[in-house]
């Protein structure tokens, strides 16, 4: 089945602890990204791959690390967690001219 | 300036009854296109329908229809006889420009309800 992967679904964690959310798709796309979704403000671009090696700051990457060292895989990186990243944070891709972008099911992080 | 605008947060609307959400855009490129999504309790976003700036027809999906009114830069979300699974958060969003690296500008949502 065609999908986005996303690992943990849920992360509570404390201020300062380094957390990696896993991202997989078995899709060959190209294109990757990360969102996070807060009340009232819909989704918000944190960064996008559009290859491997090939990686971009979207709207709000402070706080934020990403790496694609493999066209499936695209995790983002926490170096240190803080209160302002509990958030709710999709993992979504596409092919490189694709229209559609595929979302992974959420992984809700609660920072503490 | 917002990009994309919802300025619904909640609607309520009665099950087998049409439903309009409204969404509004910004942009001075051409070339651009729209999406409506869903996200029900579980979370998950799941795709319902695309319009492209260029395309001549309204887009359709089964129950989903999307009025795209150009000049008015507006891309309303109708949902034609509602059921309870309905019931869900709804976002707009926009990719602007052809190239492959545009991101998708979202709007805050409207969060639908369907009473029985």
């Amino acid at each position: 089945e065609a999908q986005v992967t996303q690992n943990p679904r849920y992360l509570i964690t404390v201020t300062g602890k380094k957390l990696t959310v896993t991202c997989s798709q078995n899709m060959n796309h190209e294109y990757m990204s990360w969102y996070r979704q807060d009340p009232g403000l819909g989704l918000r671009q944190i960064y996008y791959s559009m290859n491997v090696e090939v990686t971009d700051k979207g709207d709000v990457p402070e706080g934020y690390k990403v790496s694609r060292k493999e066209k499936r895989n695209f995790p983002l990186i926490l170096e240190s967690p803080s209160p302002n990243q509990t958030s709710l944070y999709f993992c979504a891709s596409r092919l490189s001219g694709g229209k559609k972008l595929f979302f992974g099911s959420g992984t809700q992080l609660s920072v503490l | 300036a917002q990009k994309i605008t919802q300025t619904q947060p909640g609607m309520f609307v009665q099950e087998k009854e049409a439903v309009t959400l409204d969404c509004t855009y910004d942009t001075s490129d051409p070339s651009y296109g729209l999406f409506w999504y869903k996200q029900p309790s579980s979370g998950e976003m799941i795709f319902l329908i695309y319009q492209g700036s260029y395309d001549q027809q309204n887009a359709t999906e089964g129950r989903y229809s999307l009025n795209f009114q150009k000049a008015r830069k507006s891309a309303n979300l109708v949902i034609s006889a509602s059921q309870l699974g309905d019931s869900a958060m709804y976002f707009c969003a926009m990719r602007e420009g052809p190239g492959s690296a545009r991101q998708l500008t979202f709007g805050s949502g409207t969060q639908l309800t369907v009473l029985p």
